[in-house]
C-alpha cells in the first residue's frame, strides 16, 4: 500500500459525459501527479500540482481539467467525454515539486460507452 | 525532450534464476533519477527501485539491482532468484531535475516459469 488513495476504483460512463476523479497524497506529501494509461498511449503524464499550485502540464486536453484544494487532496475532471478516454488513470504523489520519487496510487479505470 | 527505451517487449524466467531488463535512456540533462517501477496483473504501480544519476554506486533492494552506466545512457534491473510473484509488467522511468513529470518506457512483461 502506497498511501496514496483514488476514488473510484472504476467507472463506467456514457459519450458526452462528465466525471470526477479523486486522489489522497500520502500523508506530508505536497505534490500530486496525474497520468493515463492506455493501451495505444502507454502511462502518459497529464498535470502536476505543488501545494496548491498548477507546476507542470503534459499531454492534457482541453476538455480535463484538475485542481489541488488546501487539504492537498486533487480532482481531476474529465468532460465531453470520448470512447479514447477510456483508460486506467492514476494519481502518484511526492515530498517535493520537484525530481523525487512518486508513489502512485491504484487508480481509477475509467470506461466510456 | 528525453526518451526512454525498453527493447525487450515481452521476457521469461525460470523460478529462482536470475533474469536481466534492458532500458536505455536519452538527455542532455545532467541532474536526474532513473526508476524500476512493477505493474502486476492488479494494475498498481510499485516501486521497485530507484537511482539517482550522481551516485556512481548500483543501487539495490534485496533481490533487485541495477546496472546503471552513465556514459552508454544503460539502466539495467536484474531480478536475482526470481519468484512467481515477480511476474509483471516493468516500466523503467525517467525525471529530470528541472522537469517533473516521469517518462516512461513501454514495458517489459515477465514471466516466470514454475
Amino acid at each position: 500500500d502506497s498511501g496514496v488513495t483514488q476514488t473510484p476504483k472504476h467507472l463506467i460512463t456514457a459519450t458526452g459525459q462528465r466525471v470526477t476523479l479523486r486522489c489522497s497524497p500520502r500523508s506530508g506529501d505536497l505534490s500530486v501527479y496525474w497520468y493515463q494509461q492506455s493501451l495505444d498511449q502507454g502511462l502518459q503524464f497529464l498535470i502536476q500540482y505543488y501545494n496548491g499550485e498548477e507546476r507542470a502540464k503534459g499531454n492534457i486536453l482541453e476538455r480535463f481539467s484538475a485542481q489541488q484544494f488546501p487539504d492537498l487532496h486533487s480532482e481531476l475532471n474529465l468532460s465531453s467525454l470520448e470512447l479514447g478516454d477510456s483508460a486506467l488513470y492514476f494519481c502518484a504523489s511526492s515530498t517535493s515539486g520537484s525530481a523525487d520519487t512518486q508513489y502512485f496510487g491504484p487508480g481509477t479505470r475509467l470506461t466510456v460507452l | 525532450a528525453q526518451t526512454v527505451t525498453q527493447s525487450q517487449p515481452e521476457m521469461s524466467v525460470q523460478e529462482a534464476e536470475t533474469v536481466t531488463l534492458s532500458c536505455t535512456y536519452d538527455t542532455s540533462e545532467s541532474d536526474y533519477y532513473l526508476f524500476w517501477y512493477k505493474q502486476p496483473p492488479s494494475r498498481q504501480m510499485i516501486l521497485v527501485i530507484r537511482q539517482e544519476a550522481y551516485k556512481q554506486q548500483n543501487a539495490t533492494e534485496n533481490r533487485f539491482s541495477v546496472n546503471f552506466q552513465k556514459a552508454a545512457k544503460s539502466f539495467s534491473l536484474k531480478i536475482s532468484d526470481s519468484q512467481l510473484g515477480d511476474a509483471a509488467m516493468y516500466f523503467c522511468a525517467f525525471v529530470s531535475g528541472s522537469a517533473r513529470q516521469l517518462t516512461f518506457g513501454s514495458g517489459t512483461q515477465l514471466t516466470v516459469l514454475p
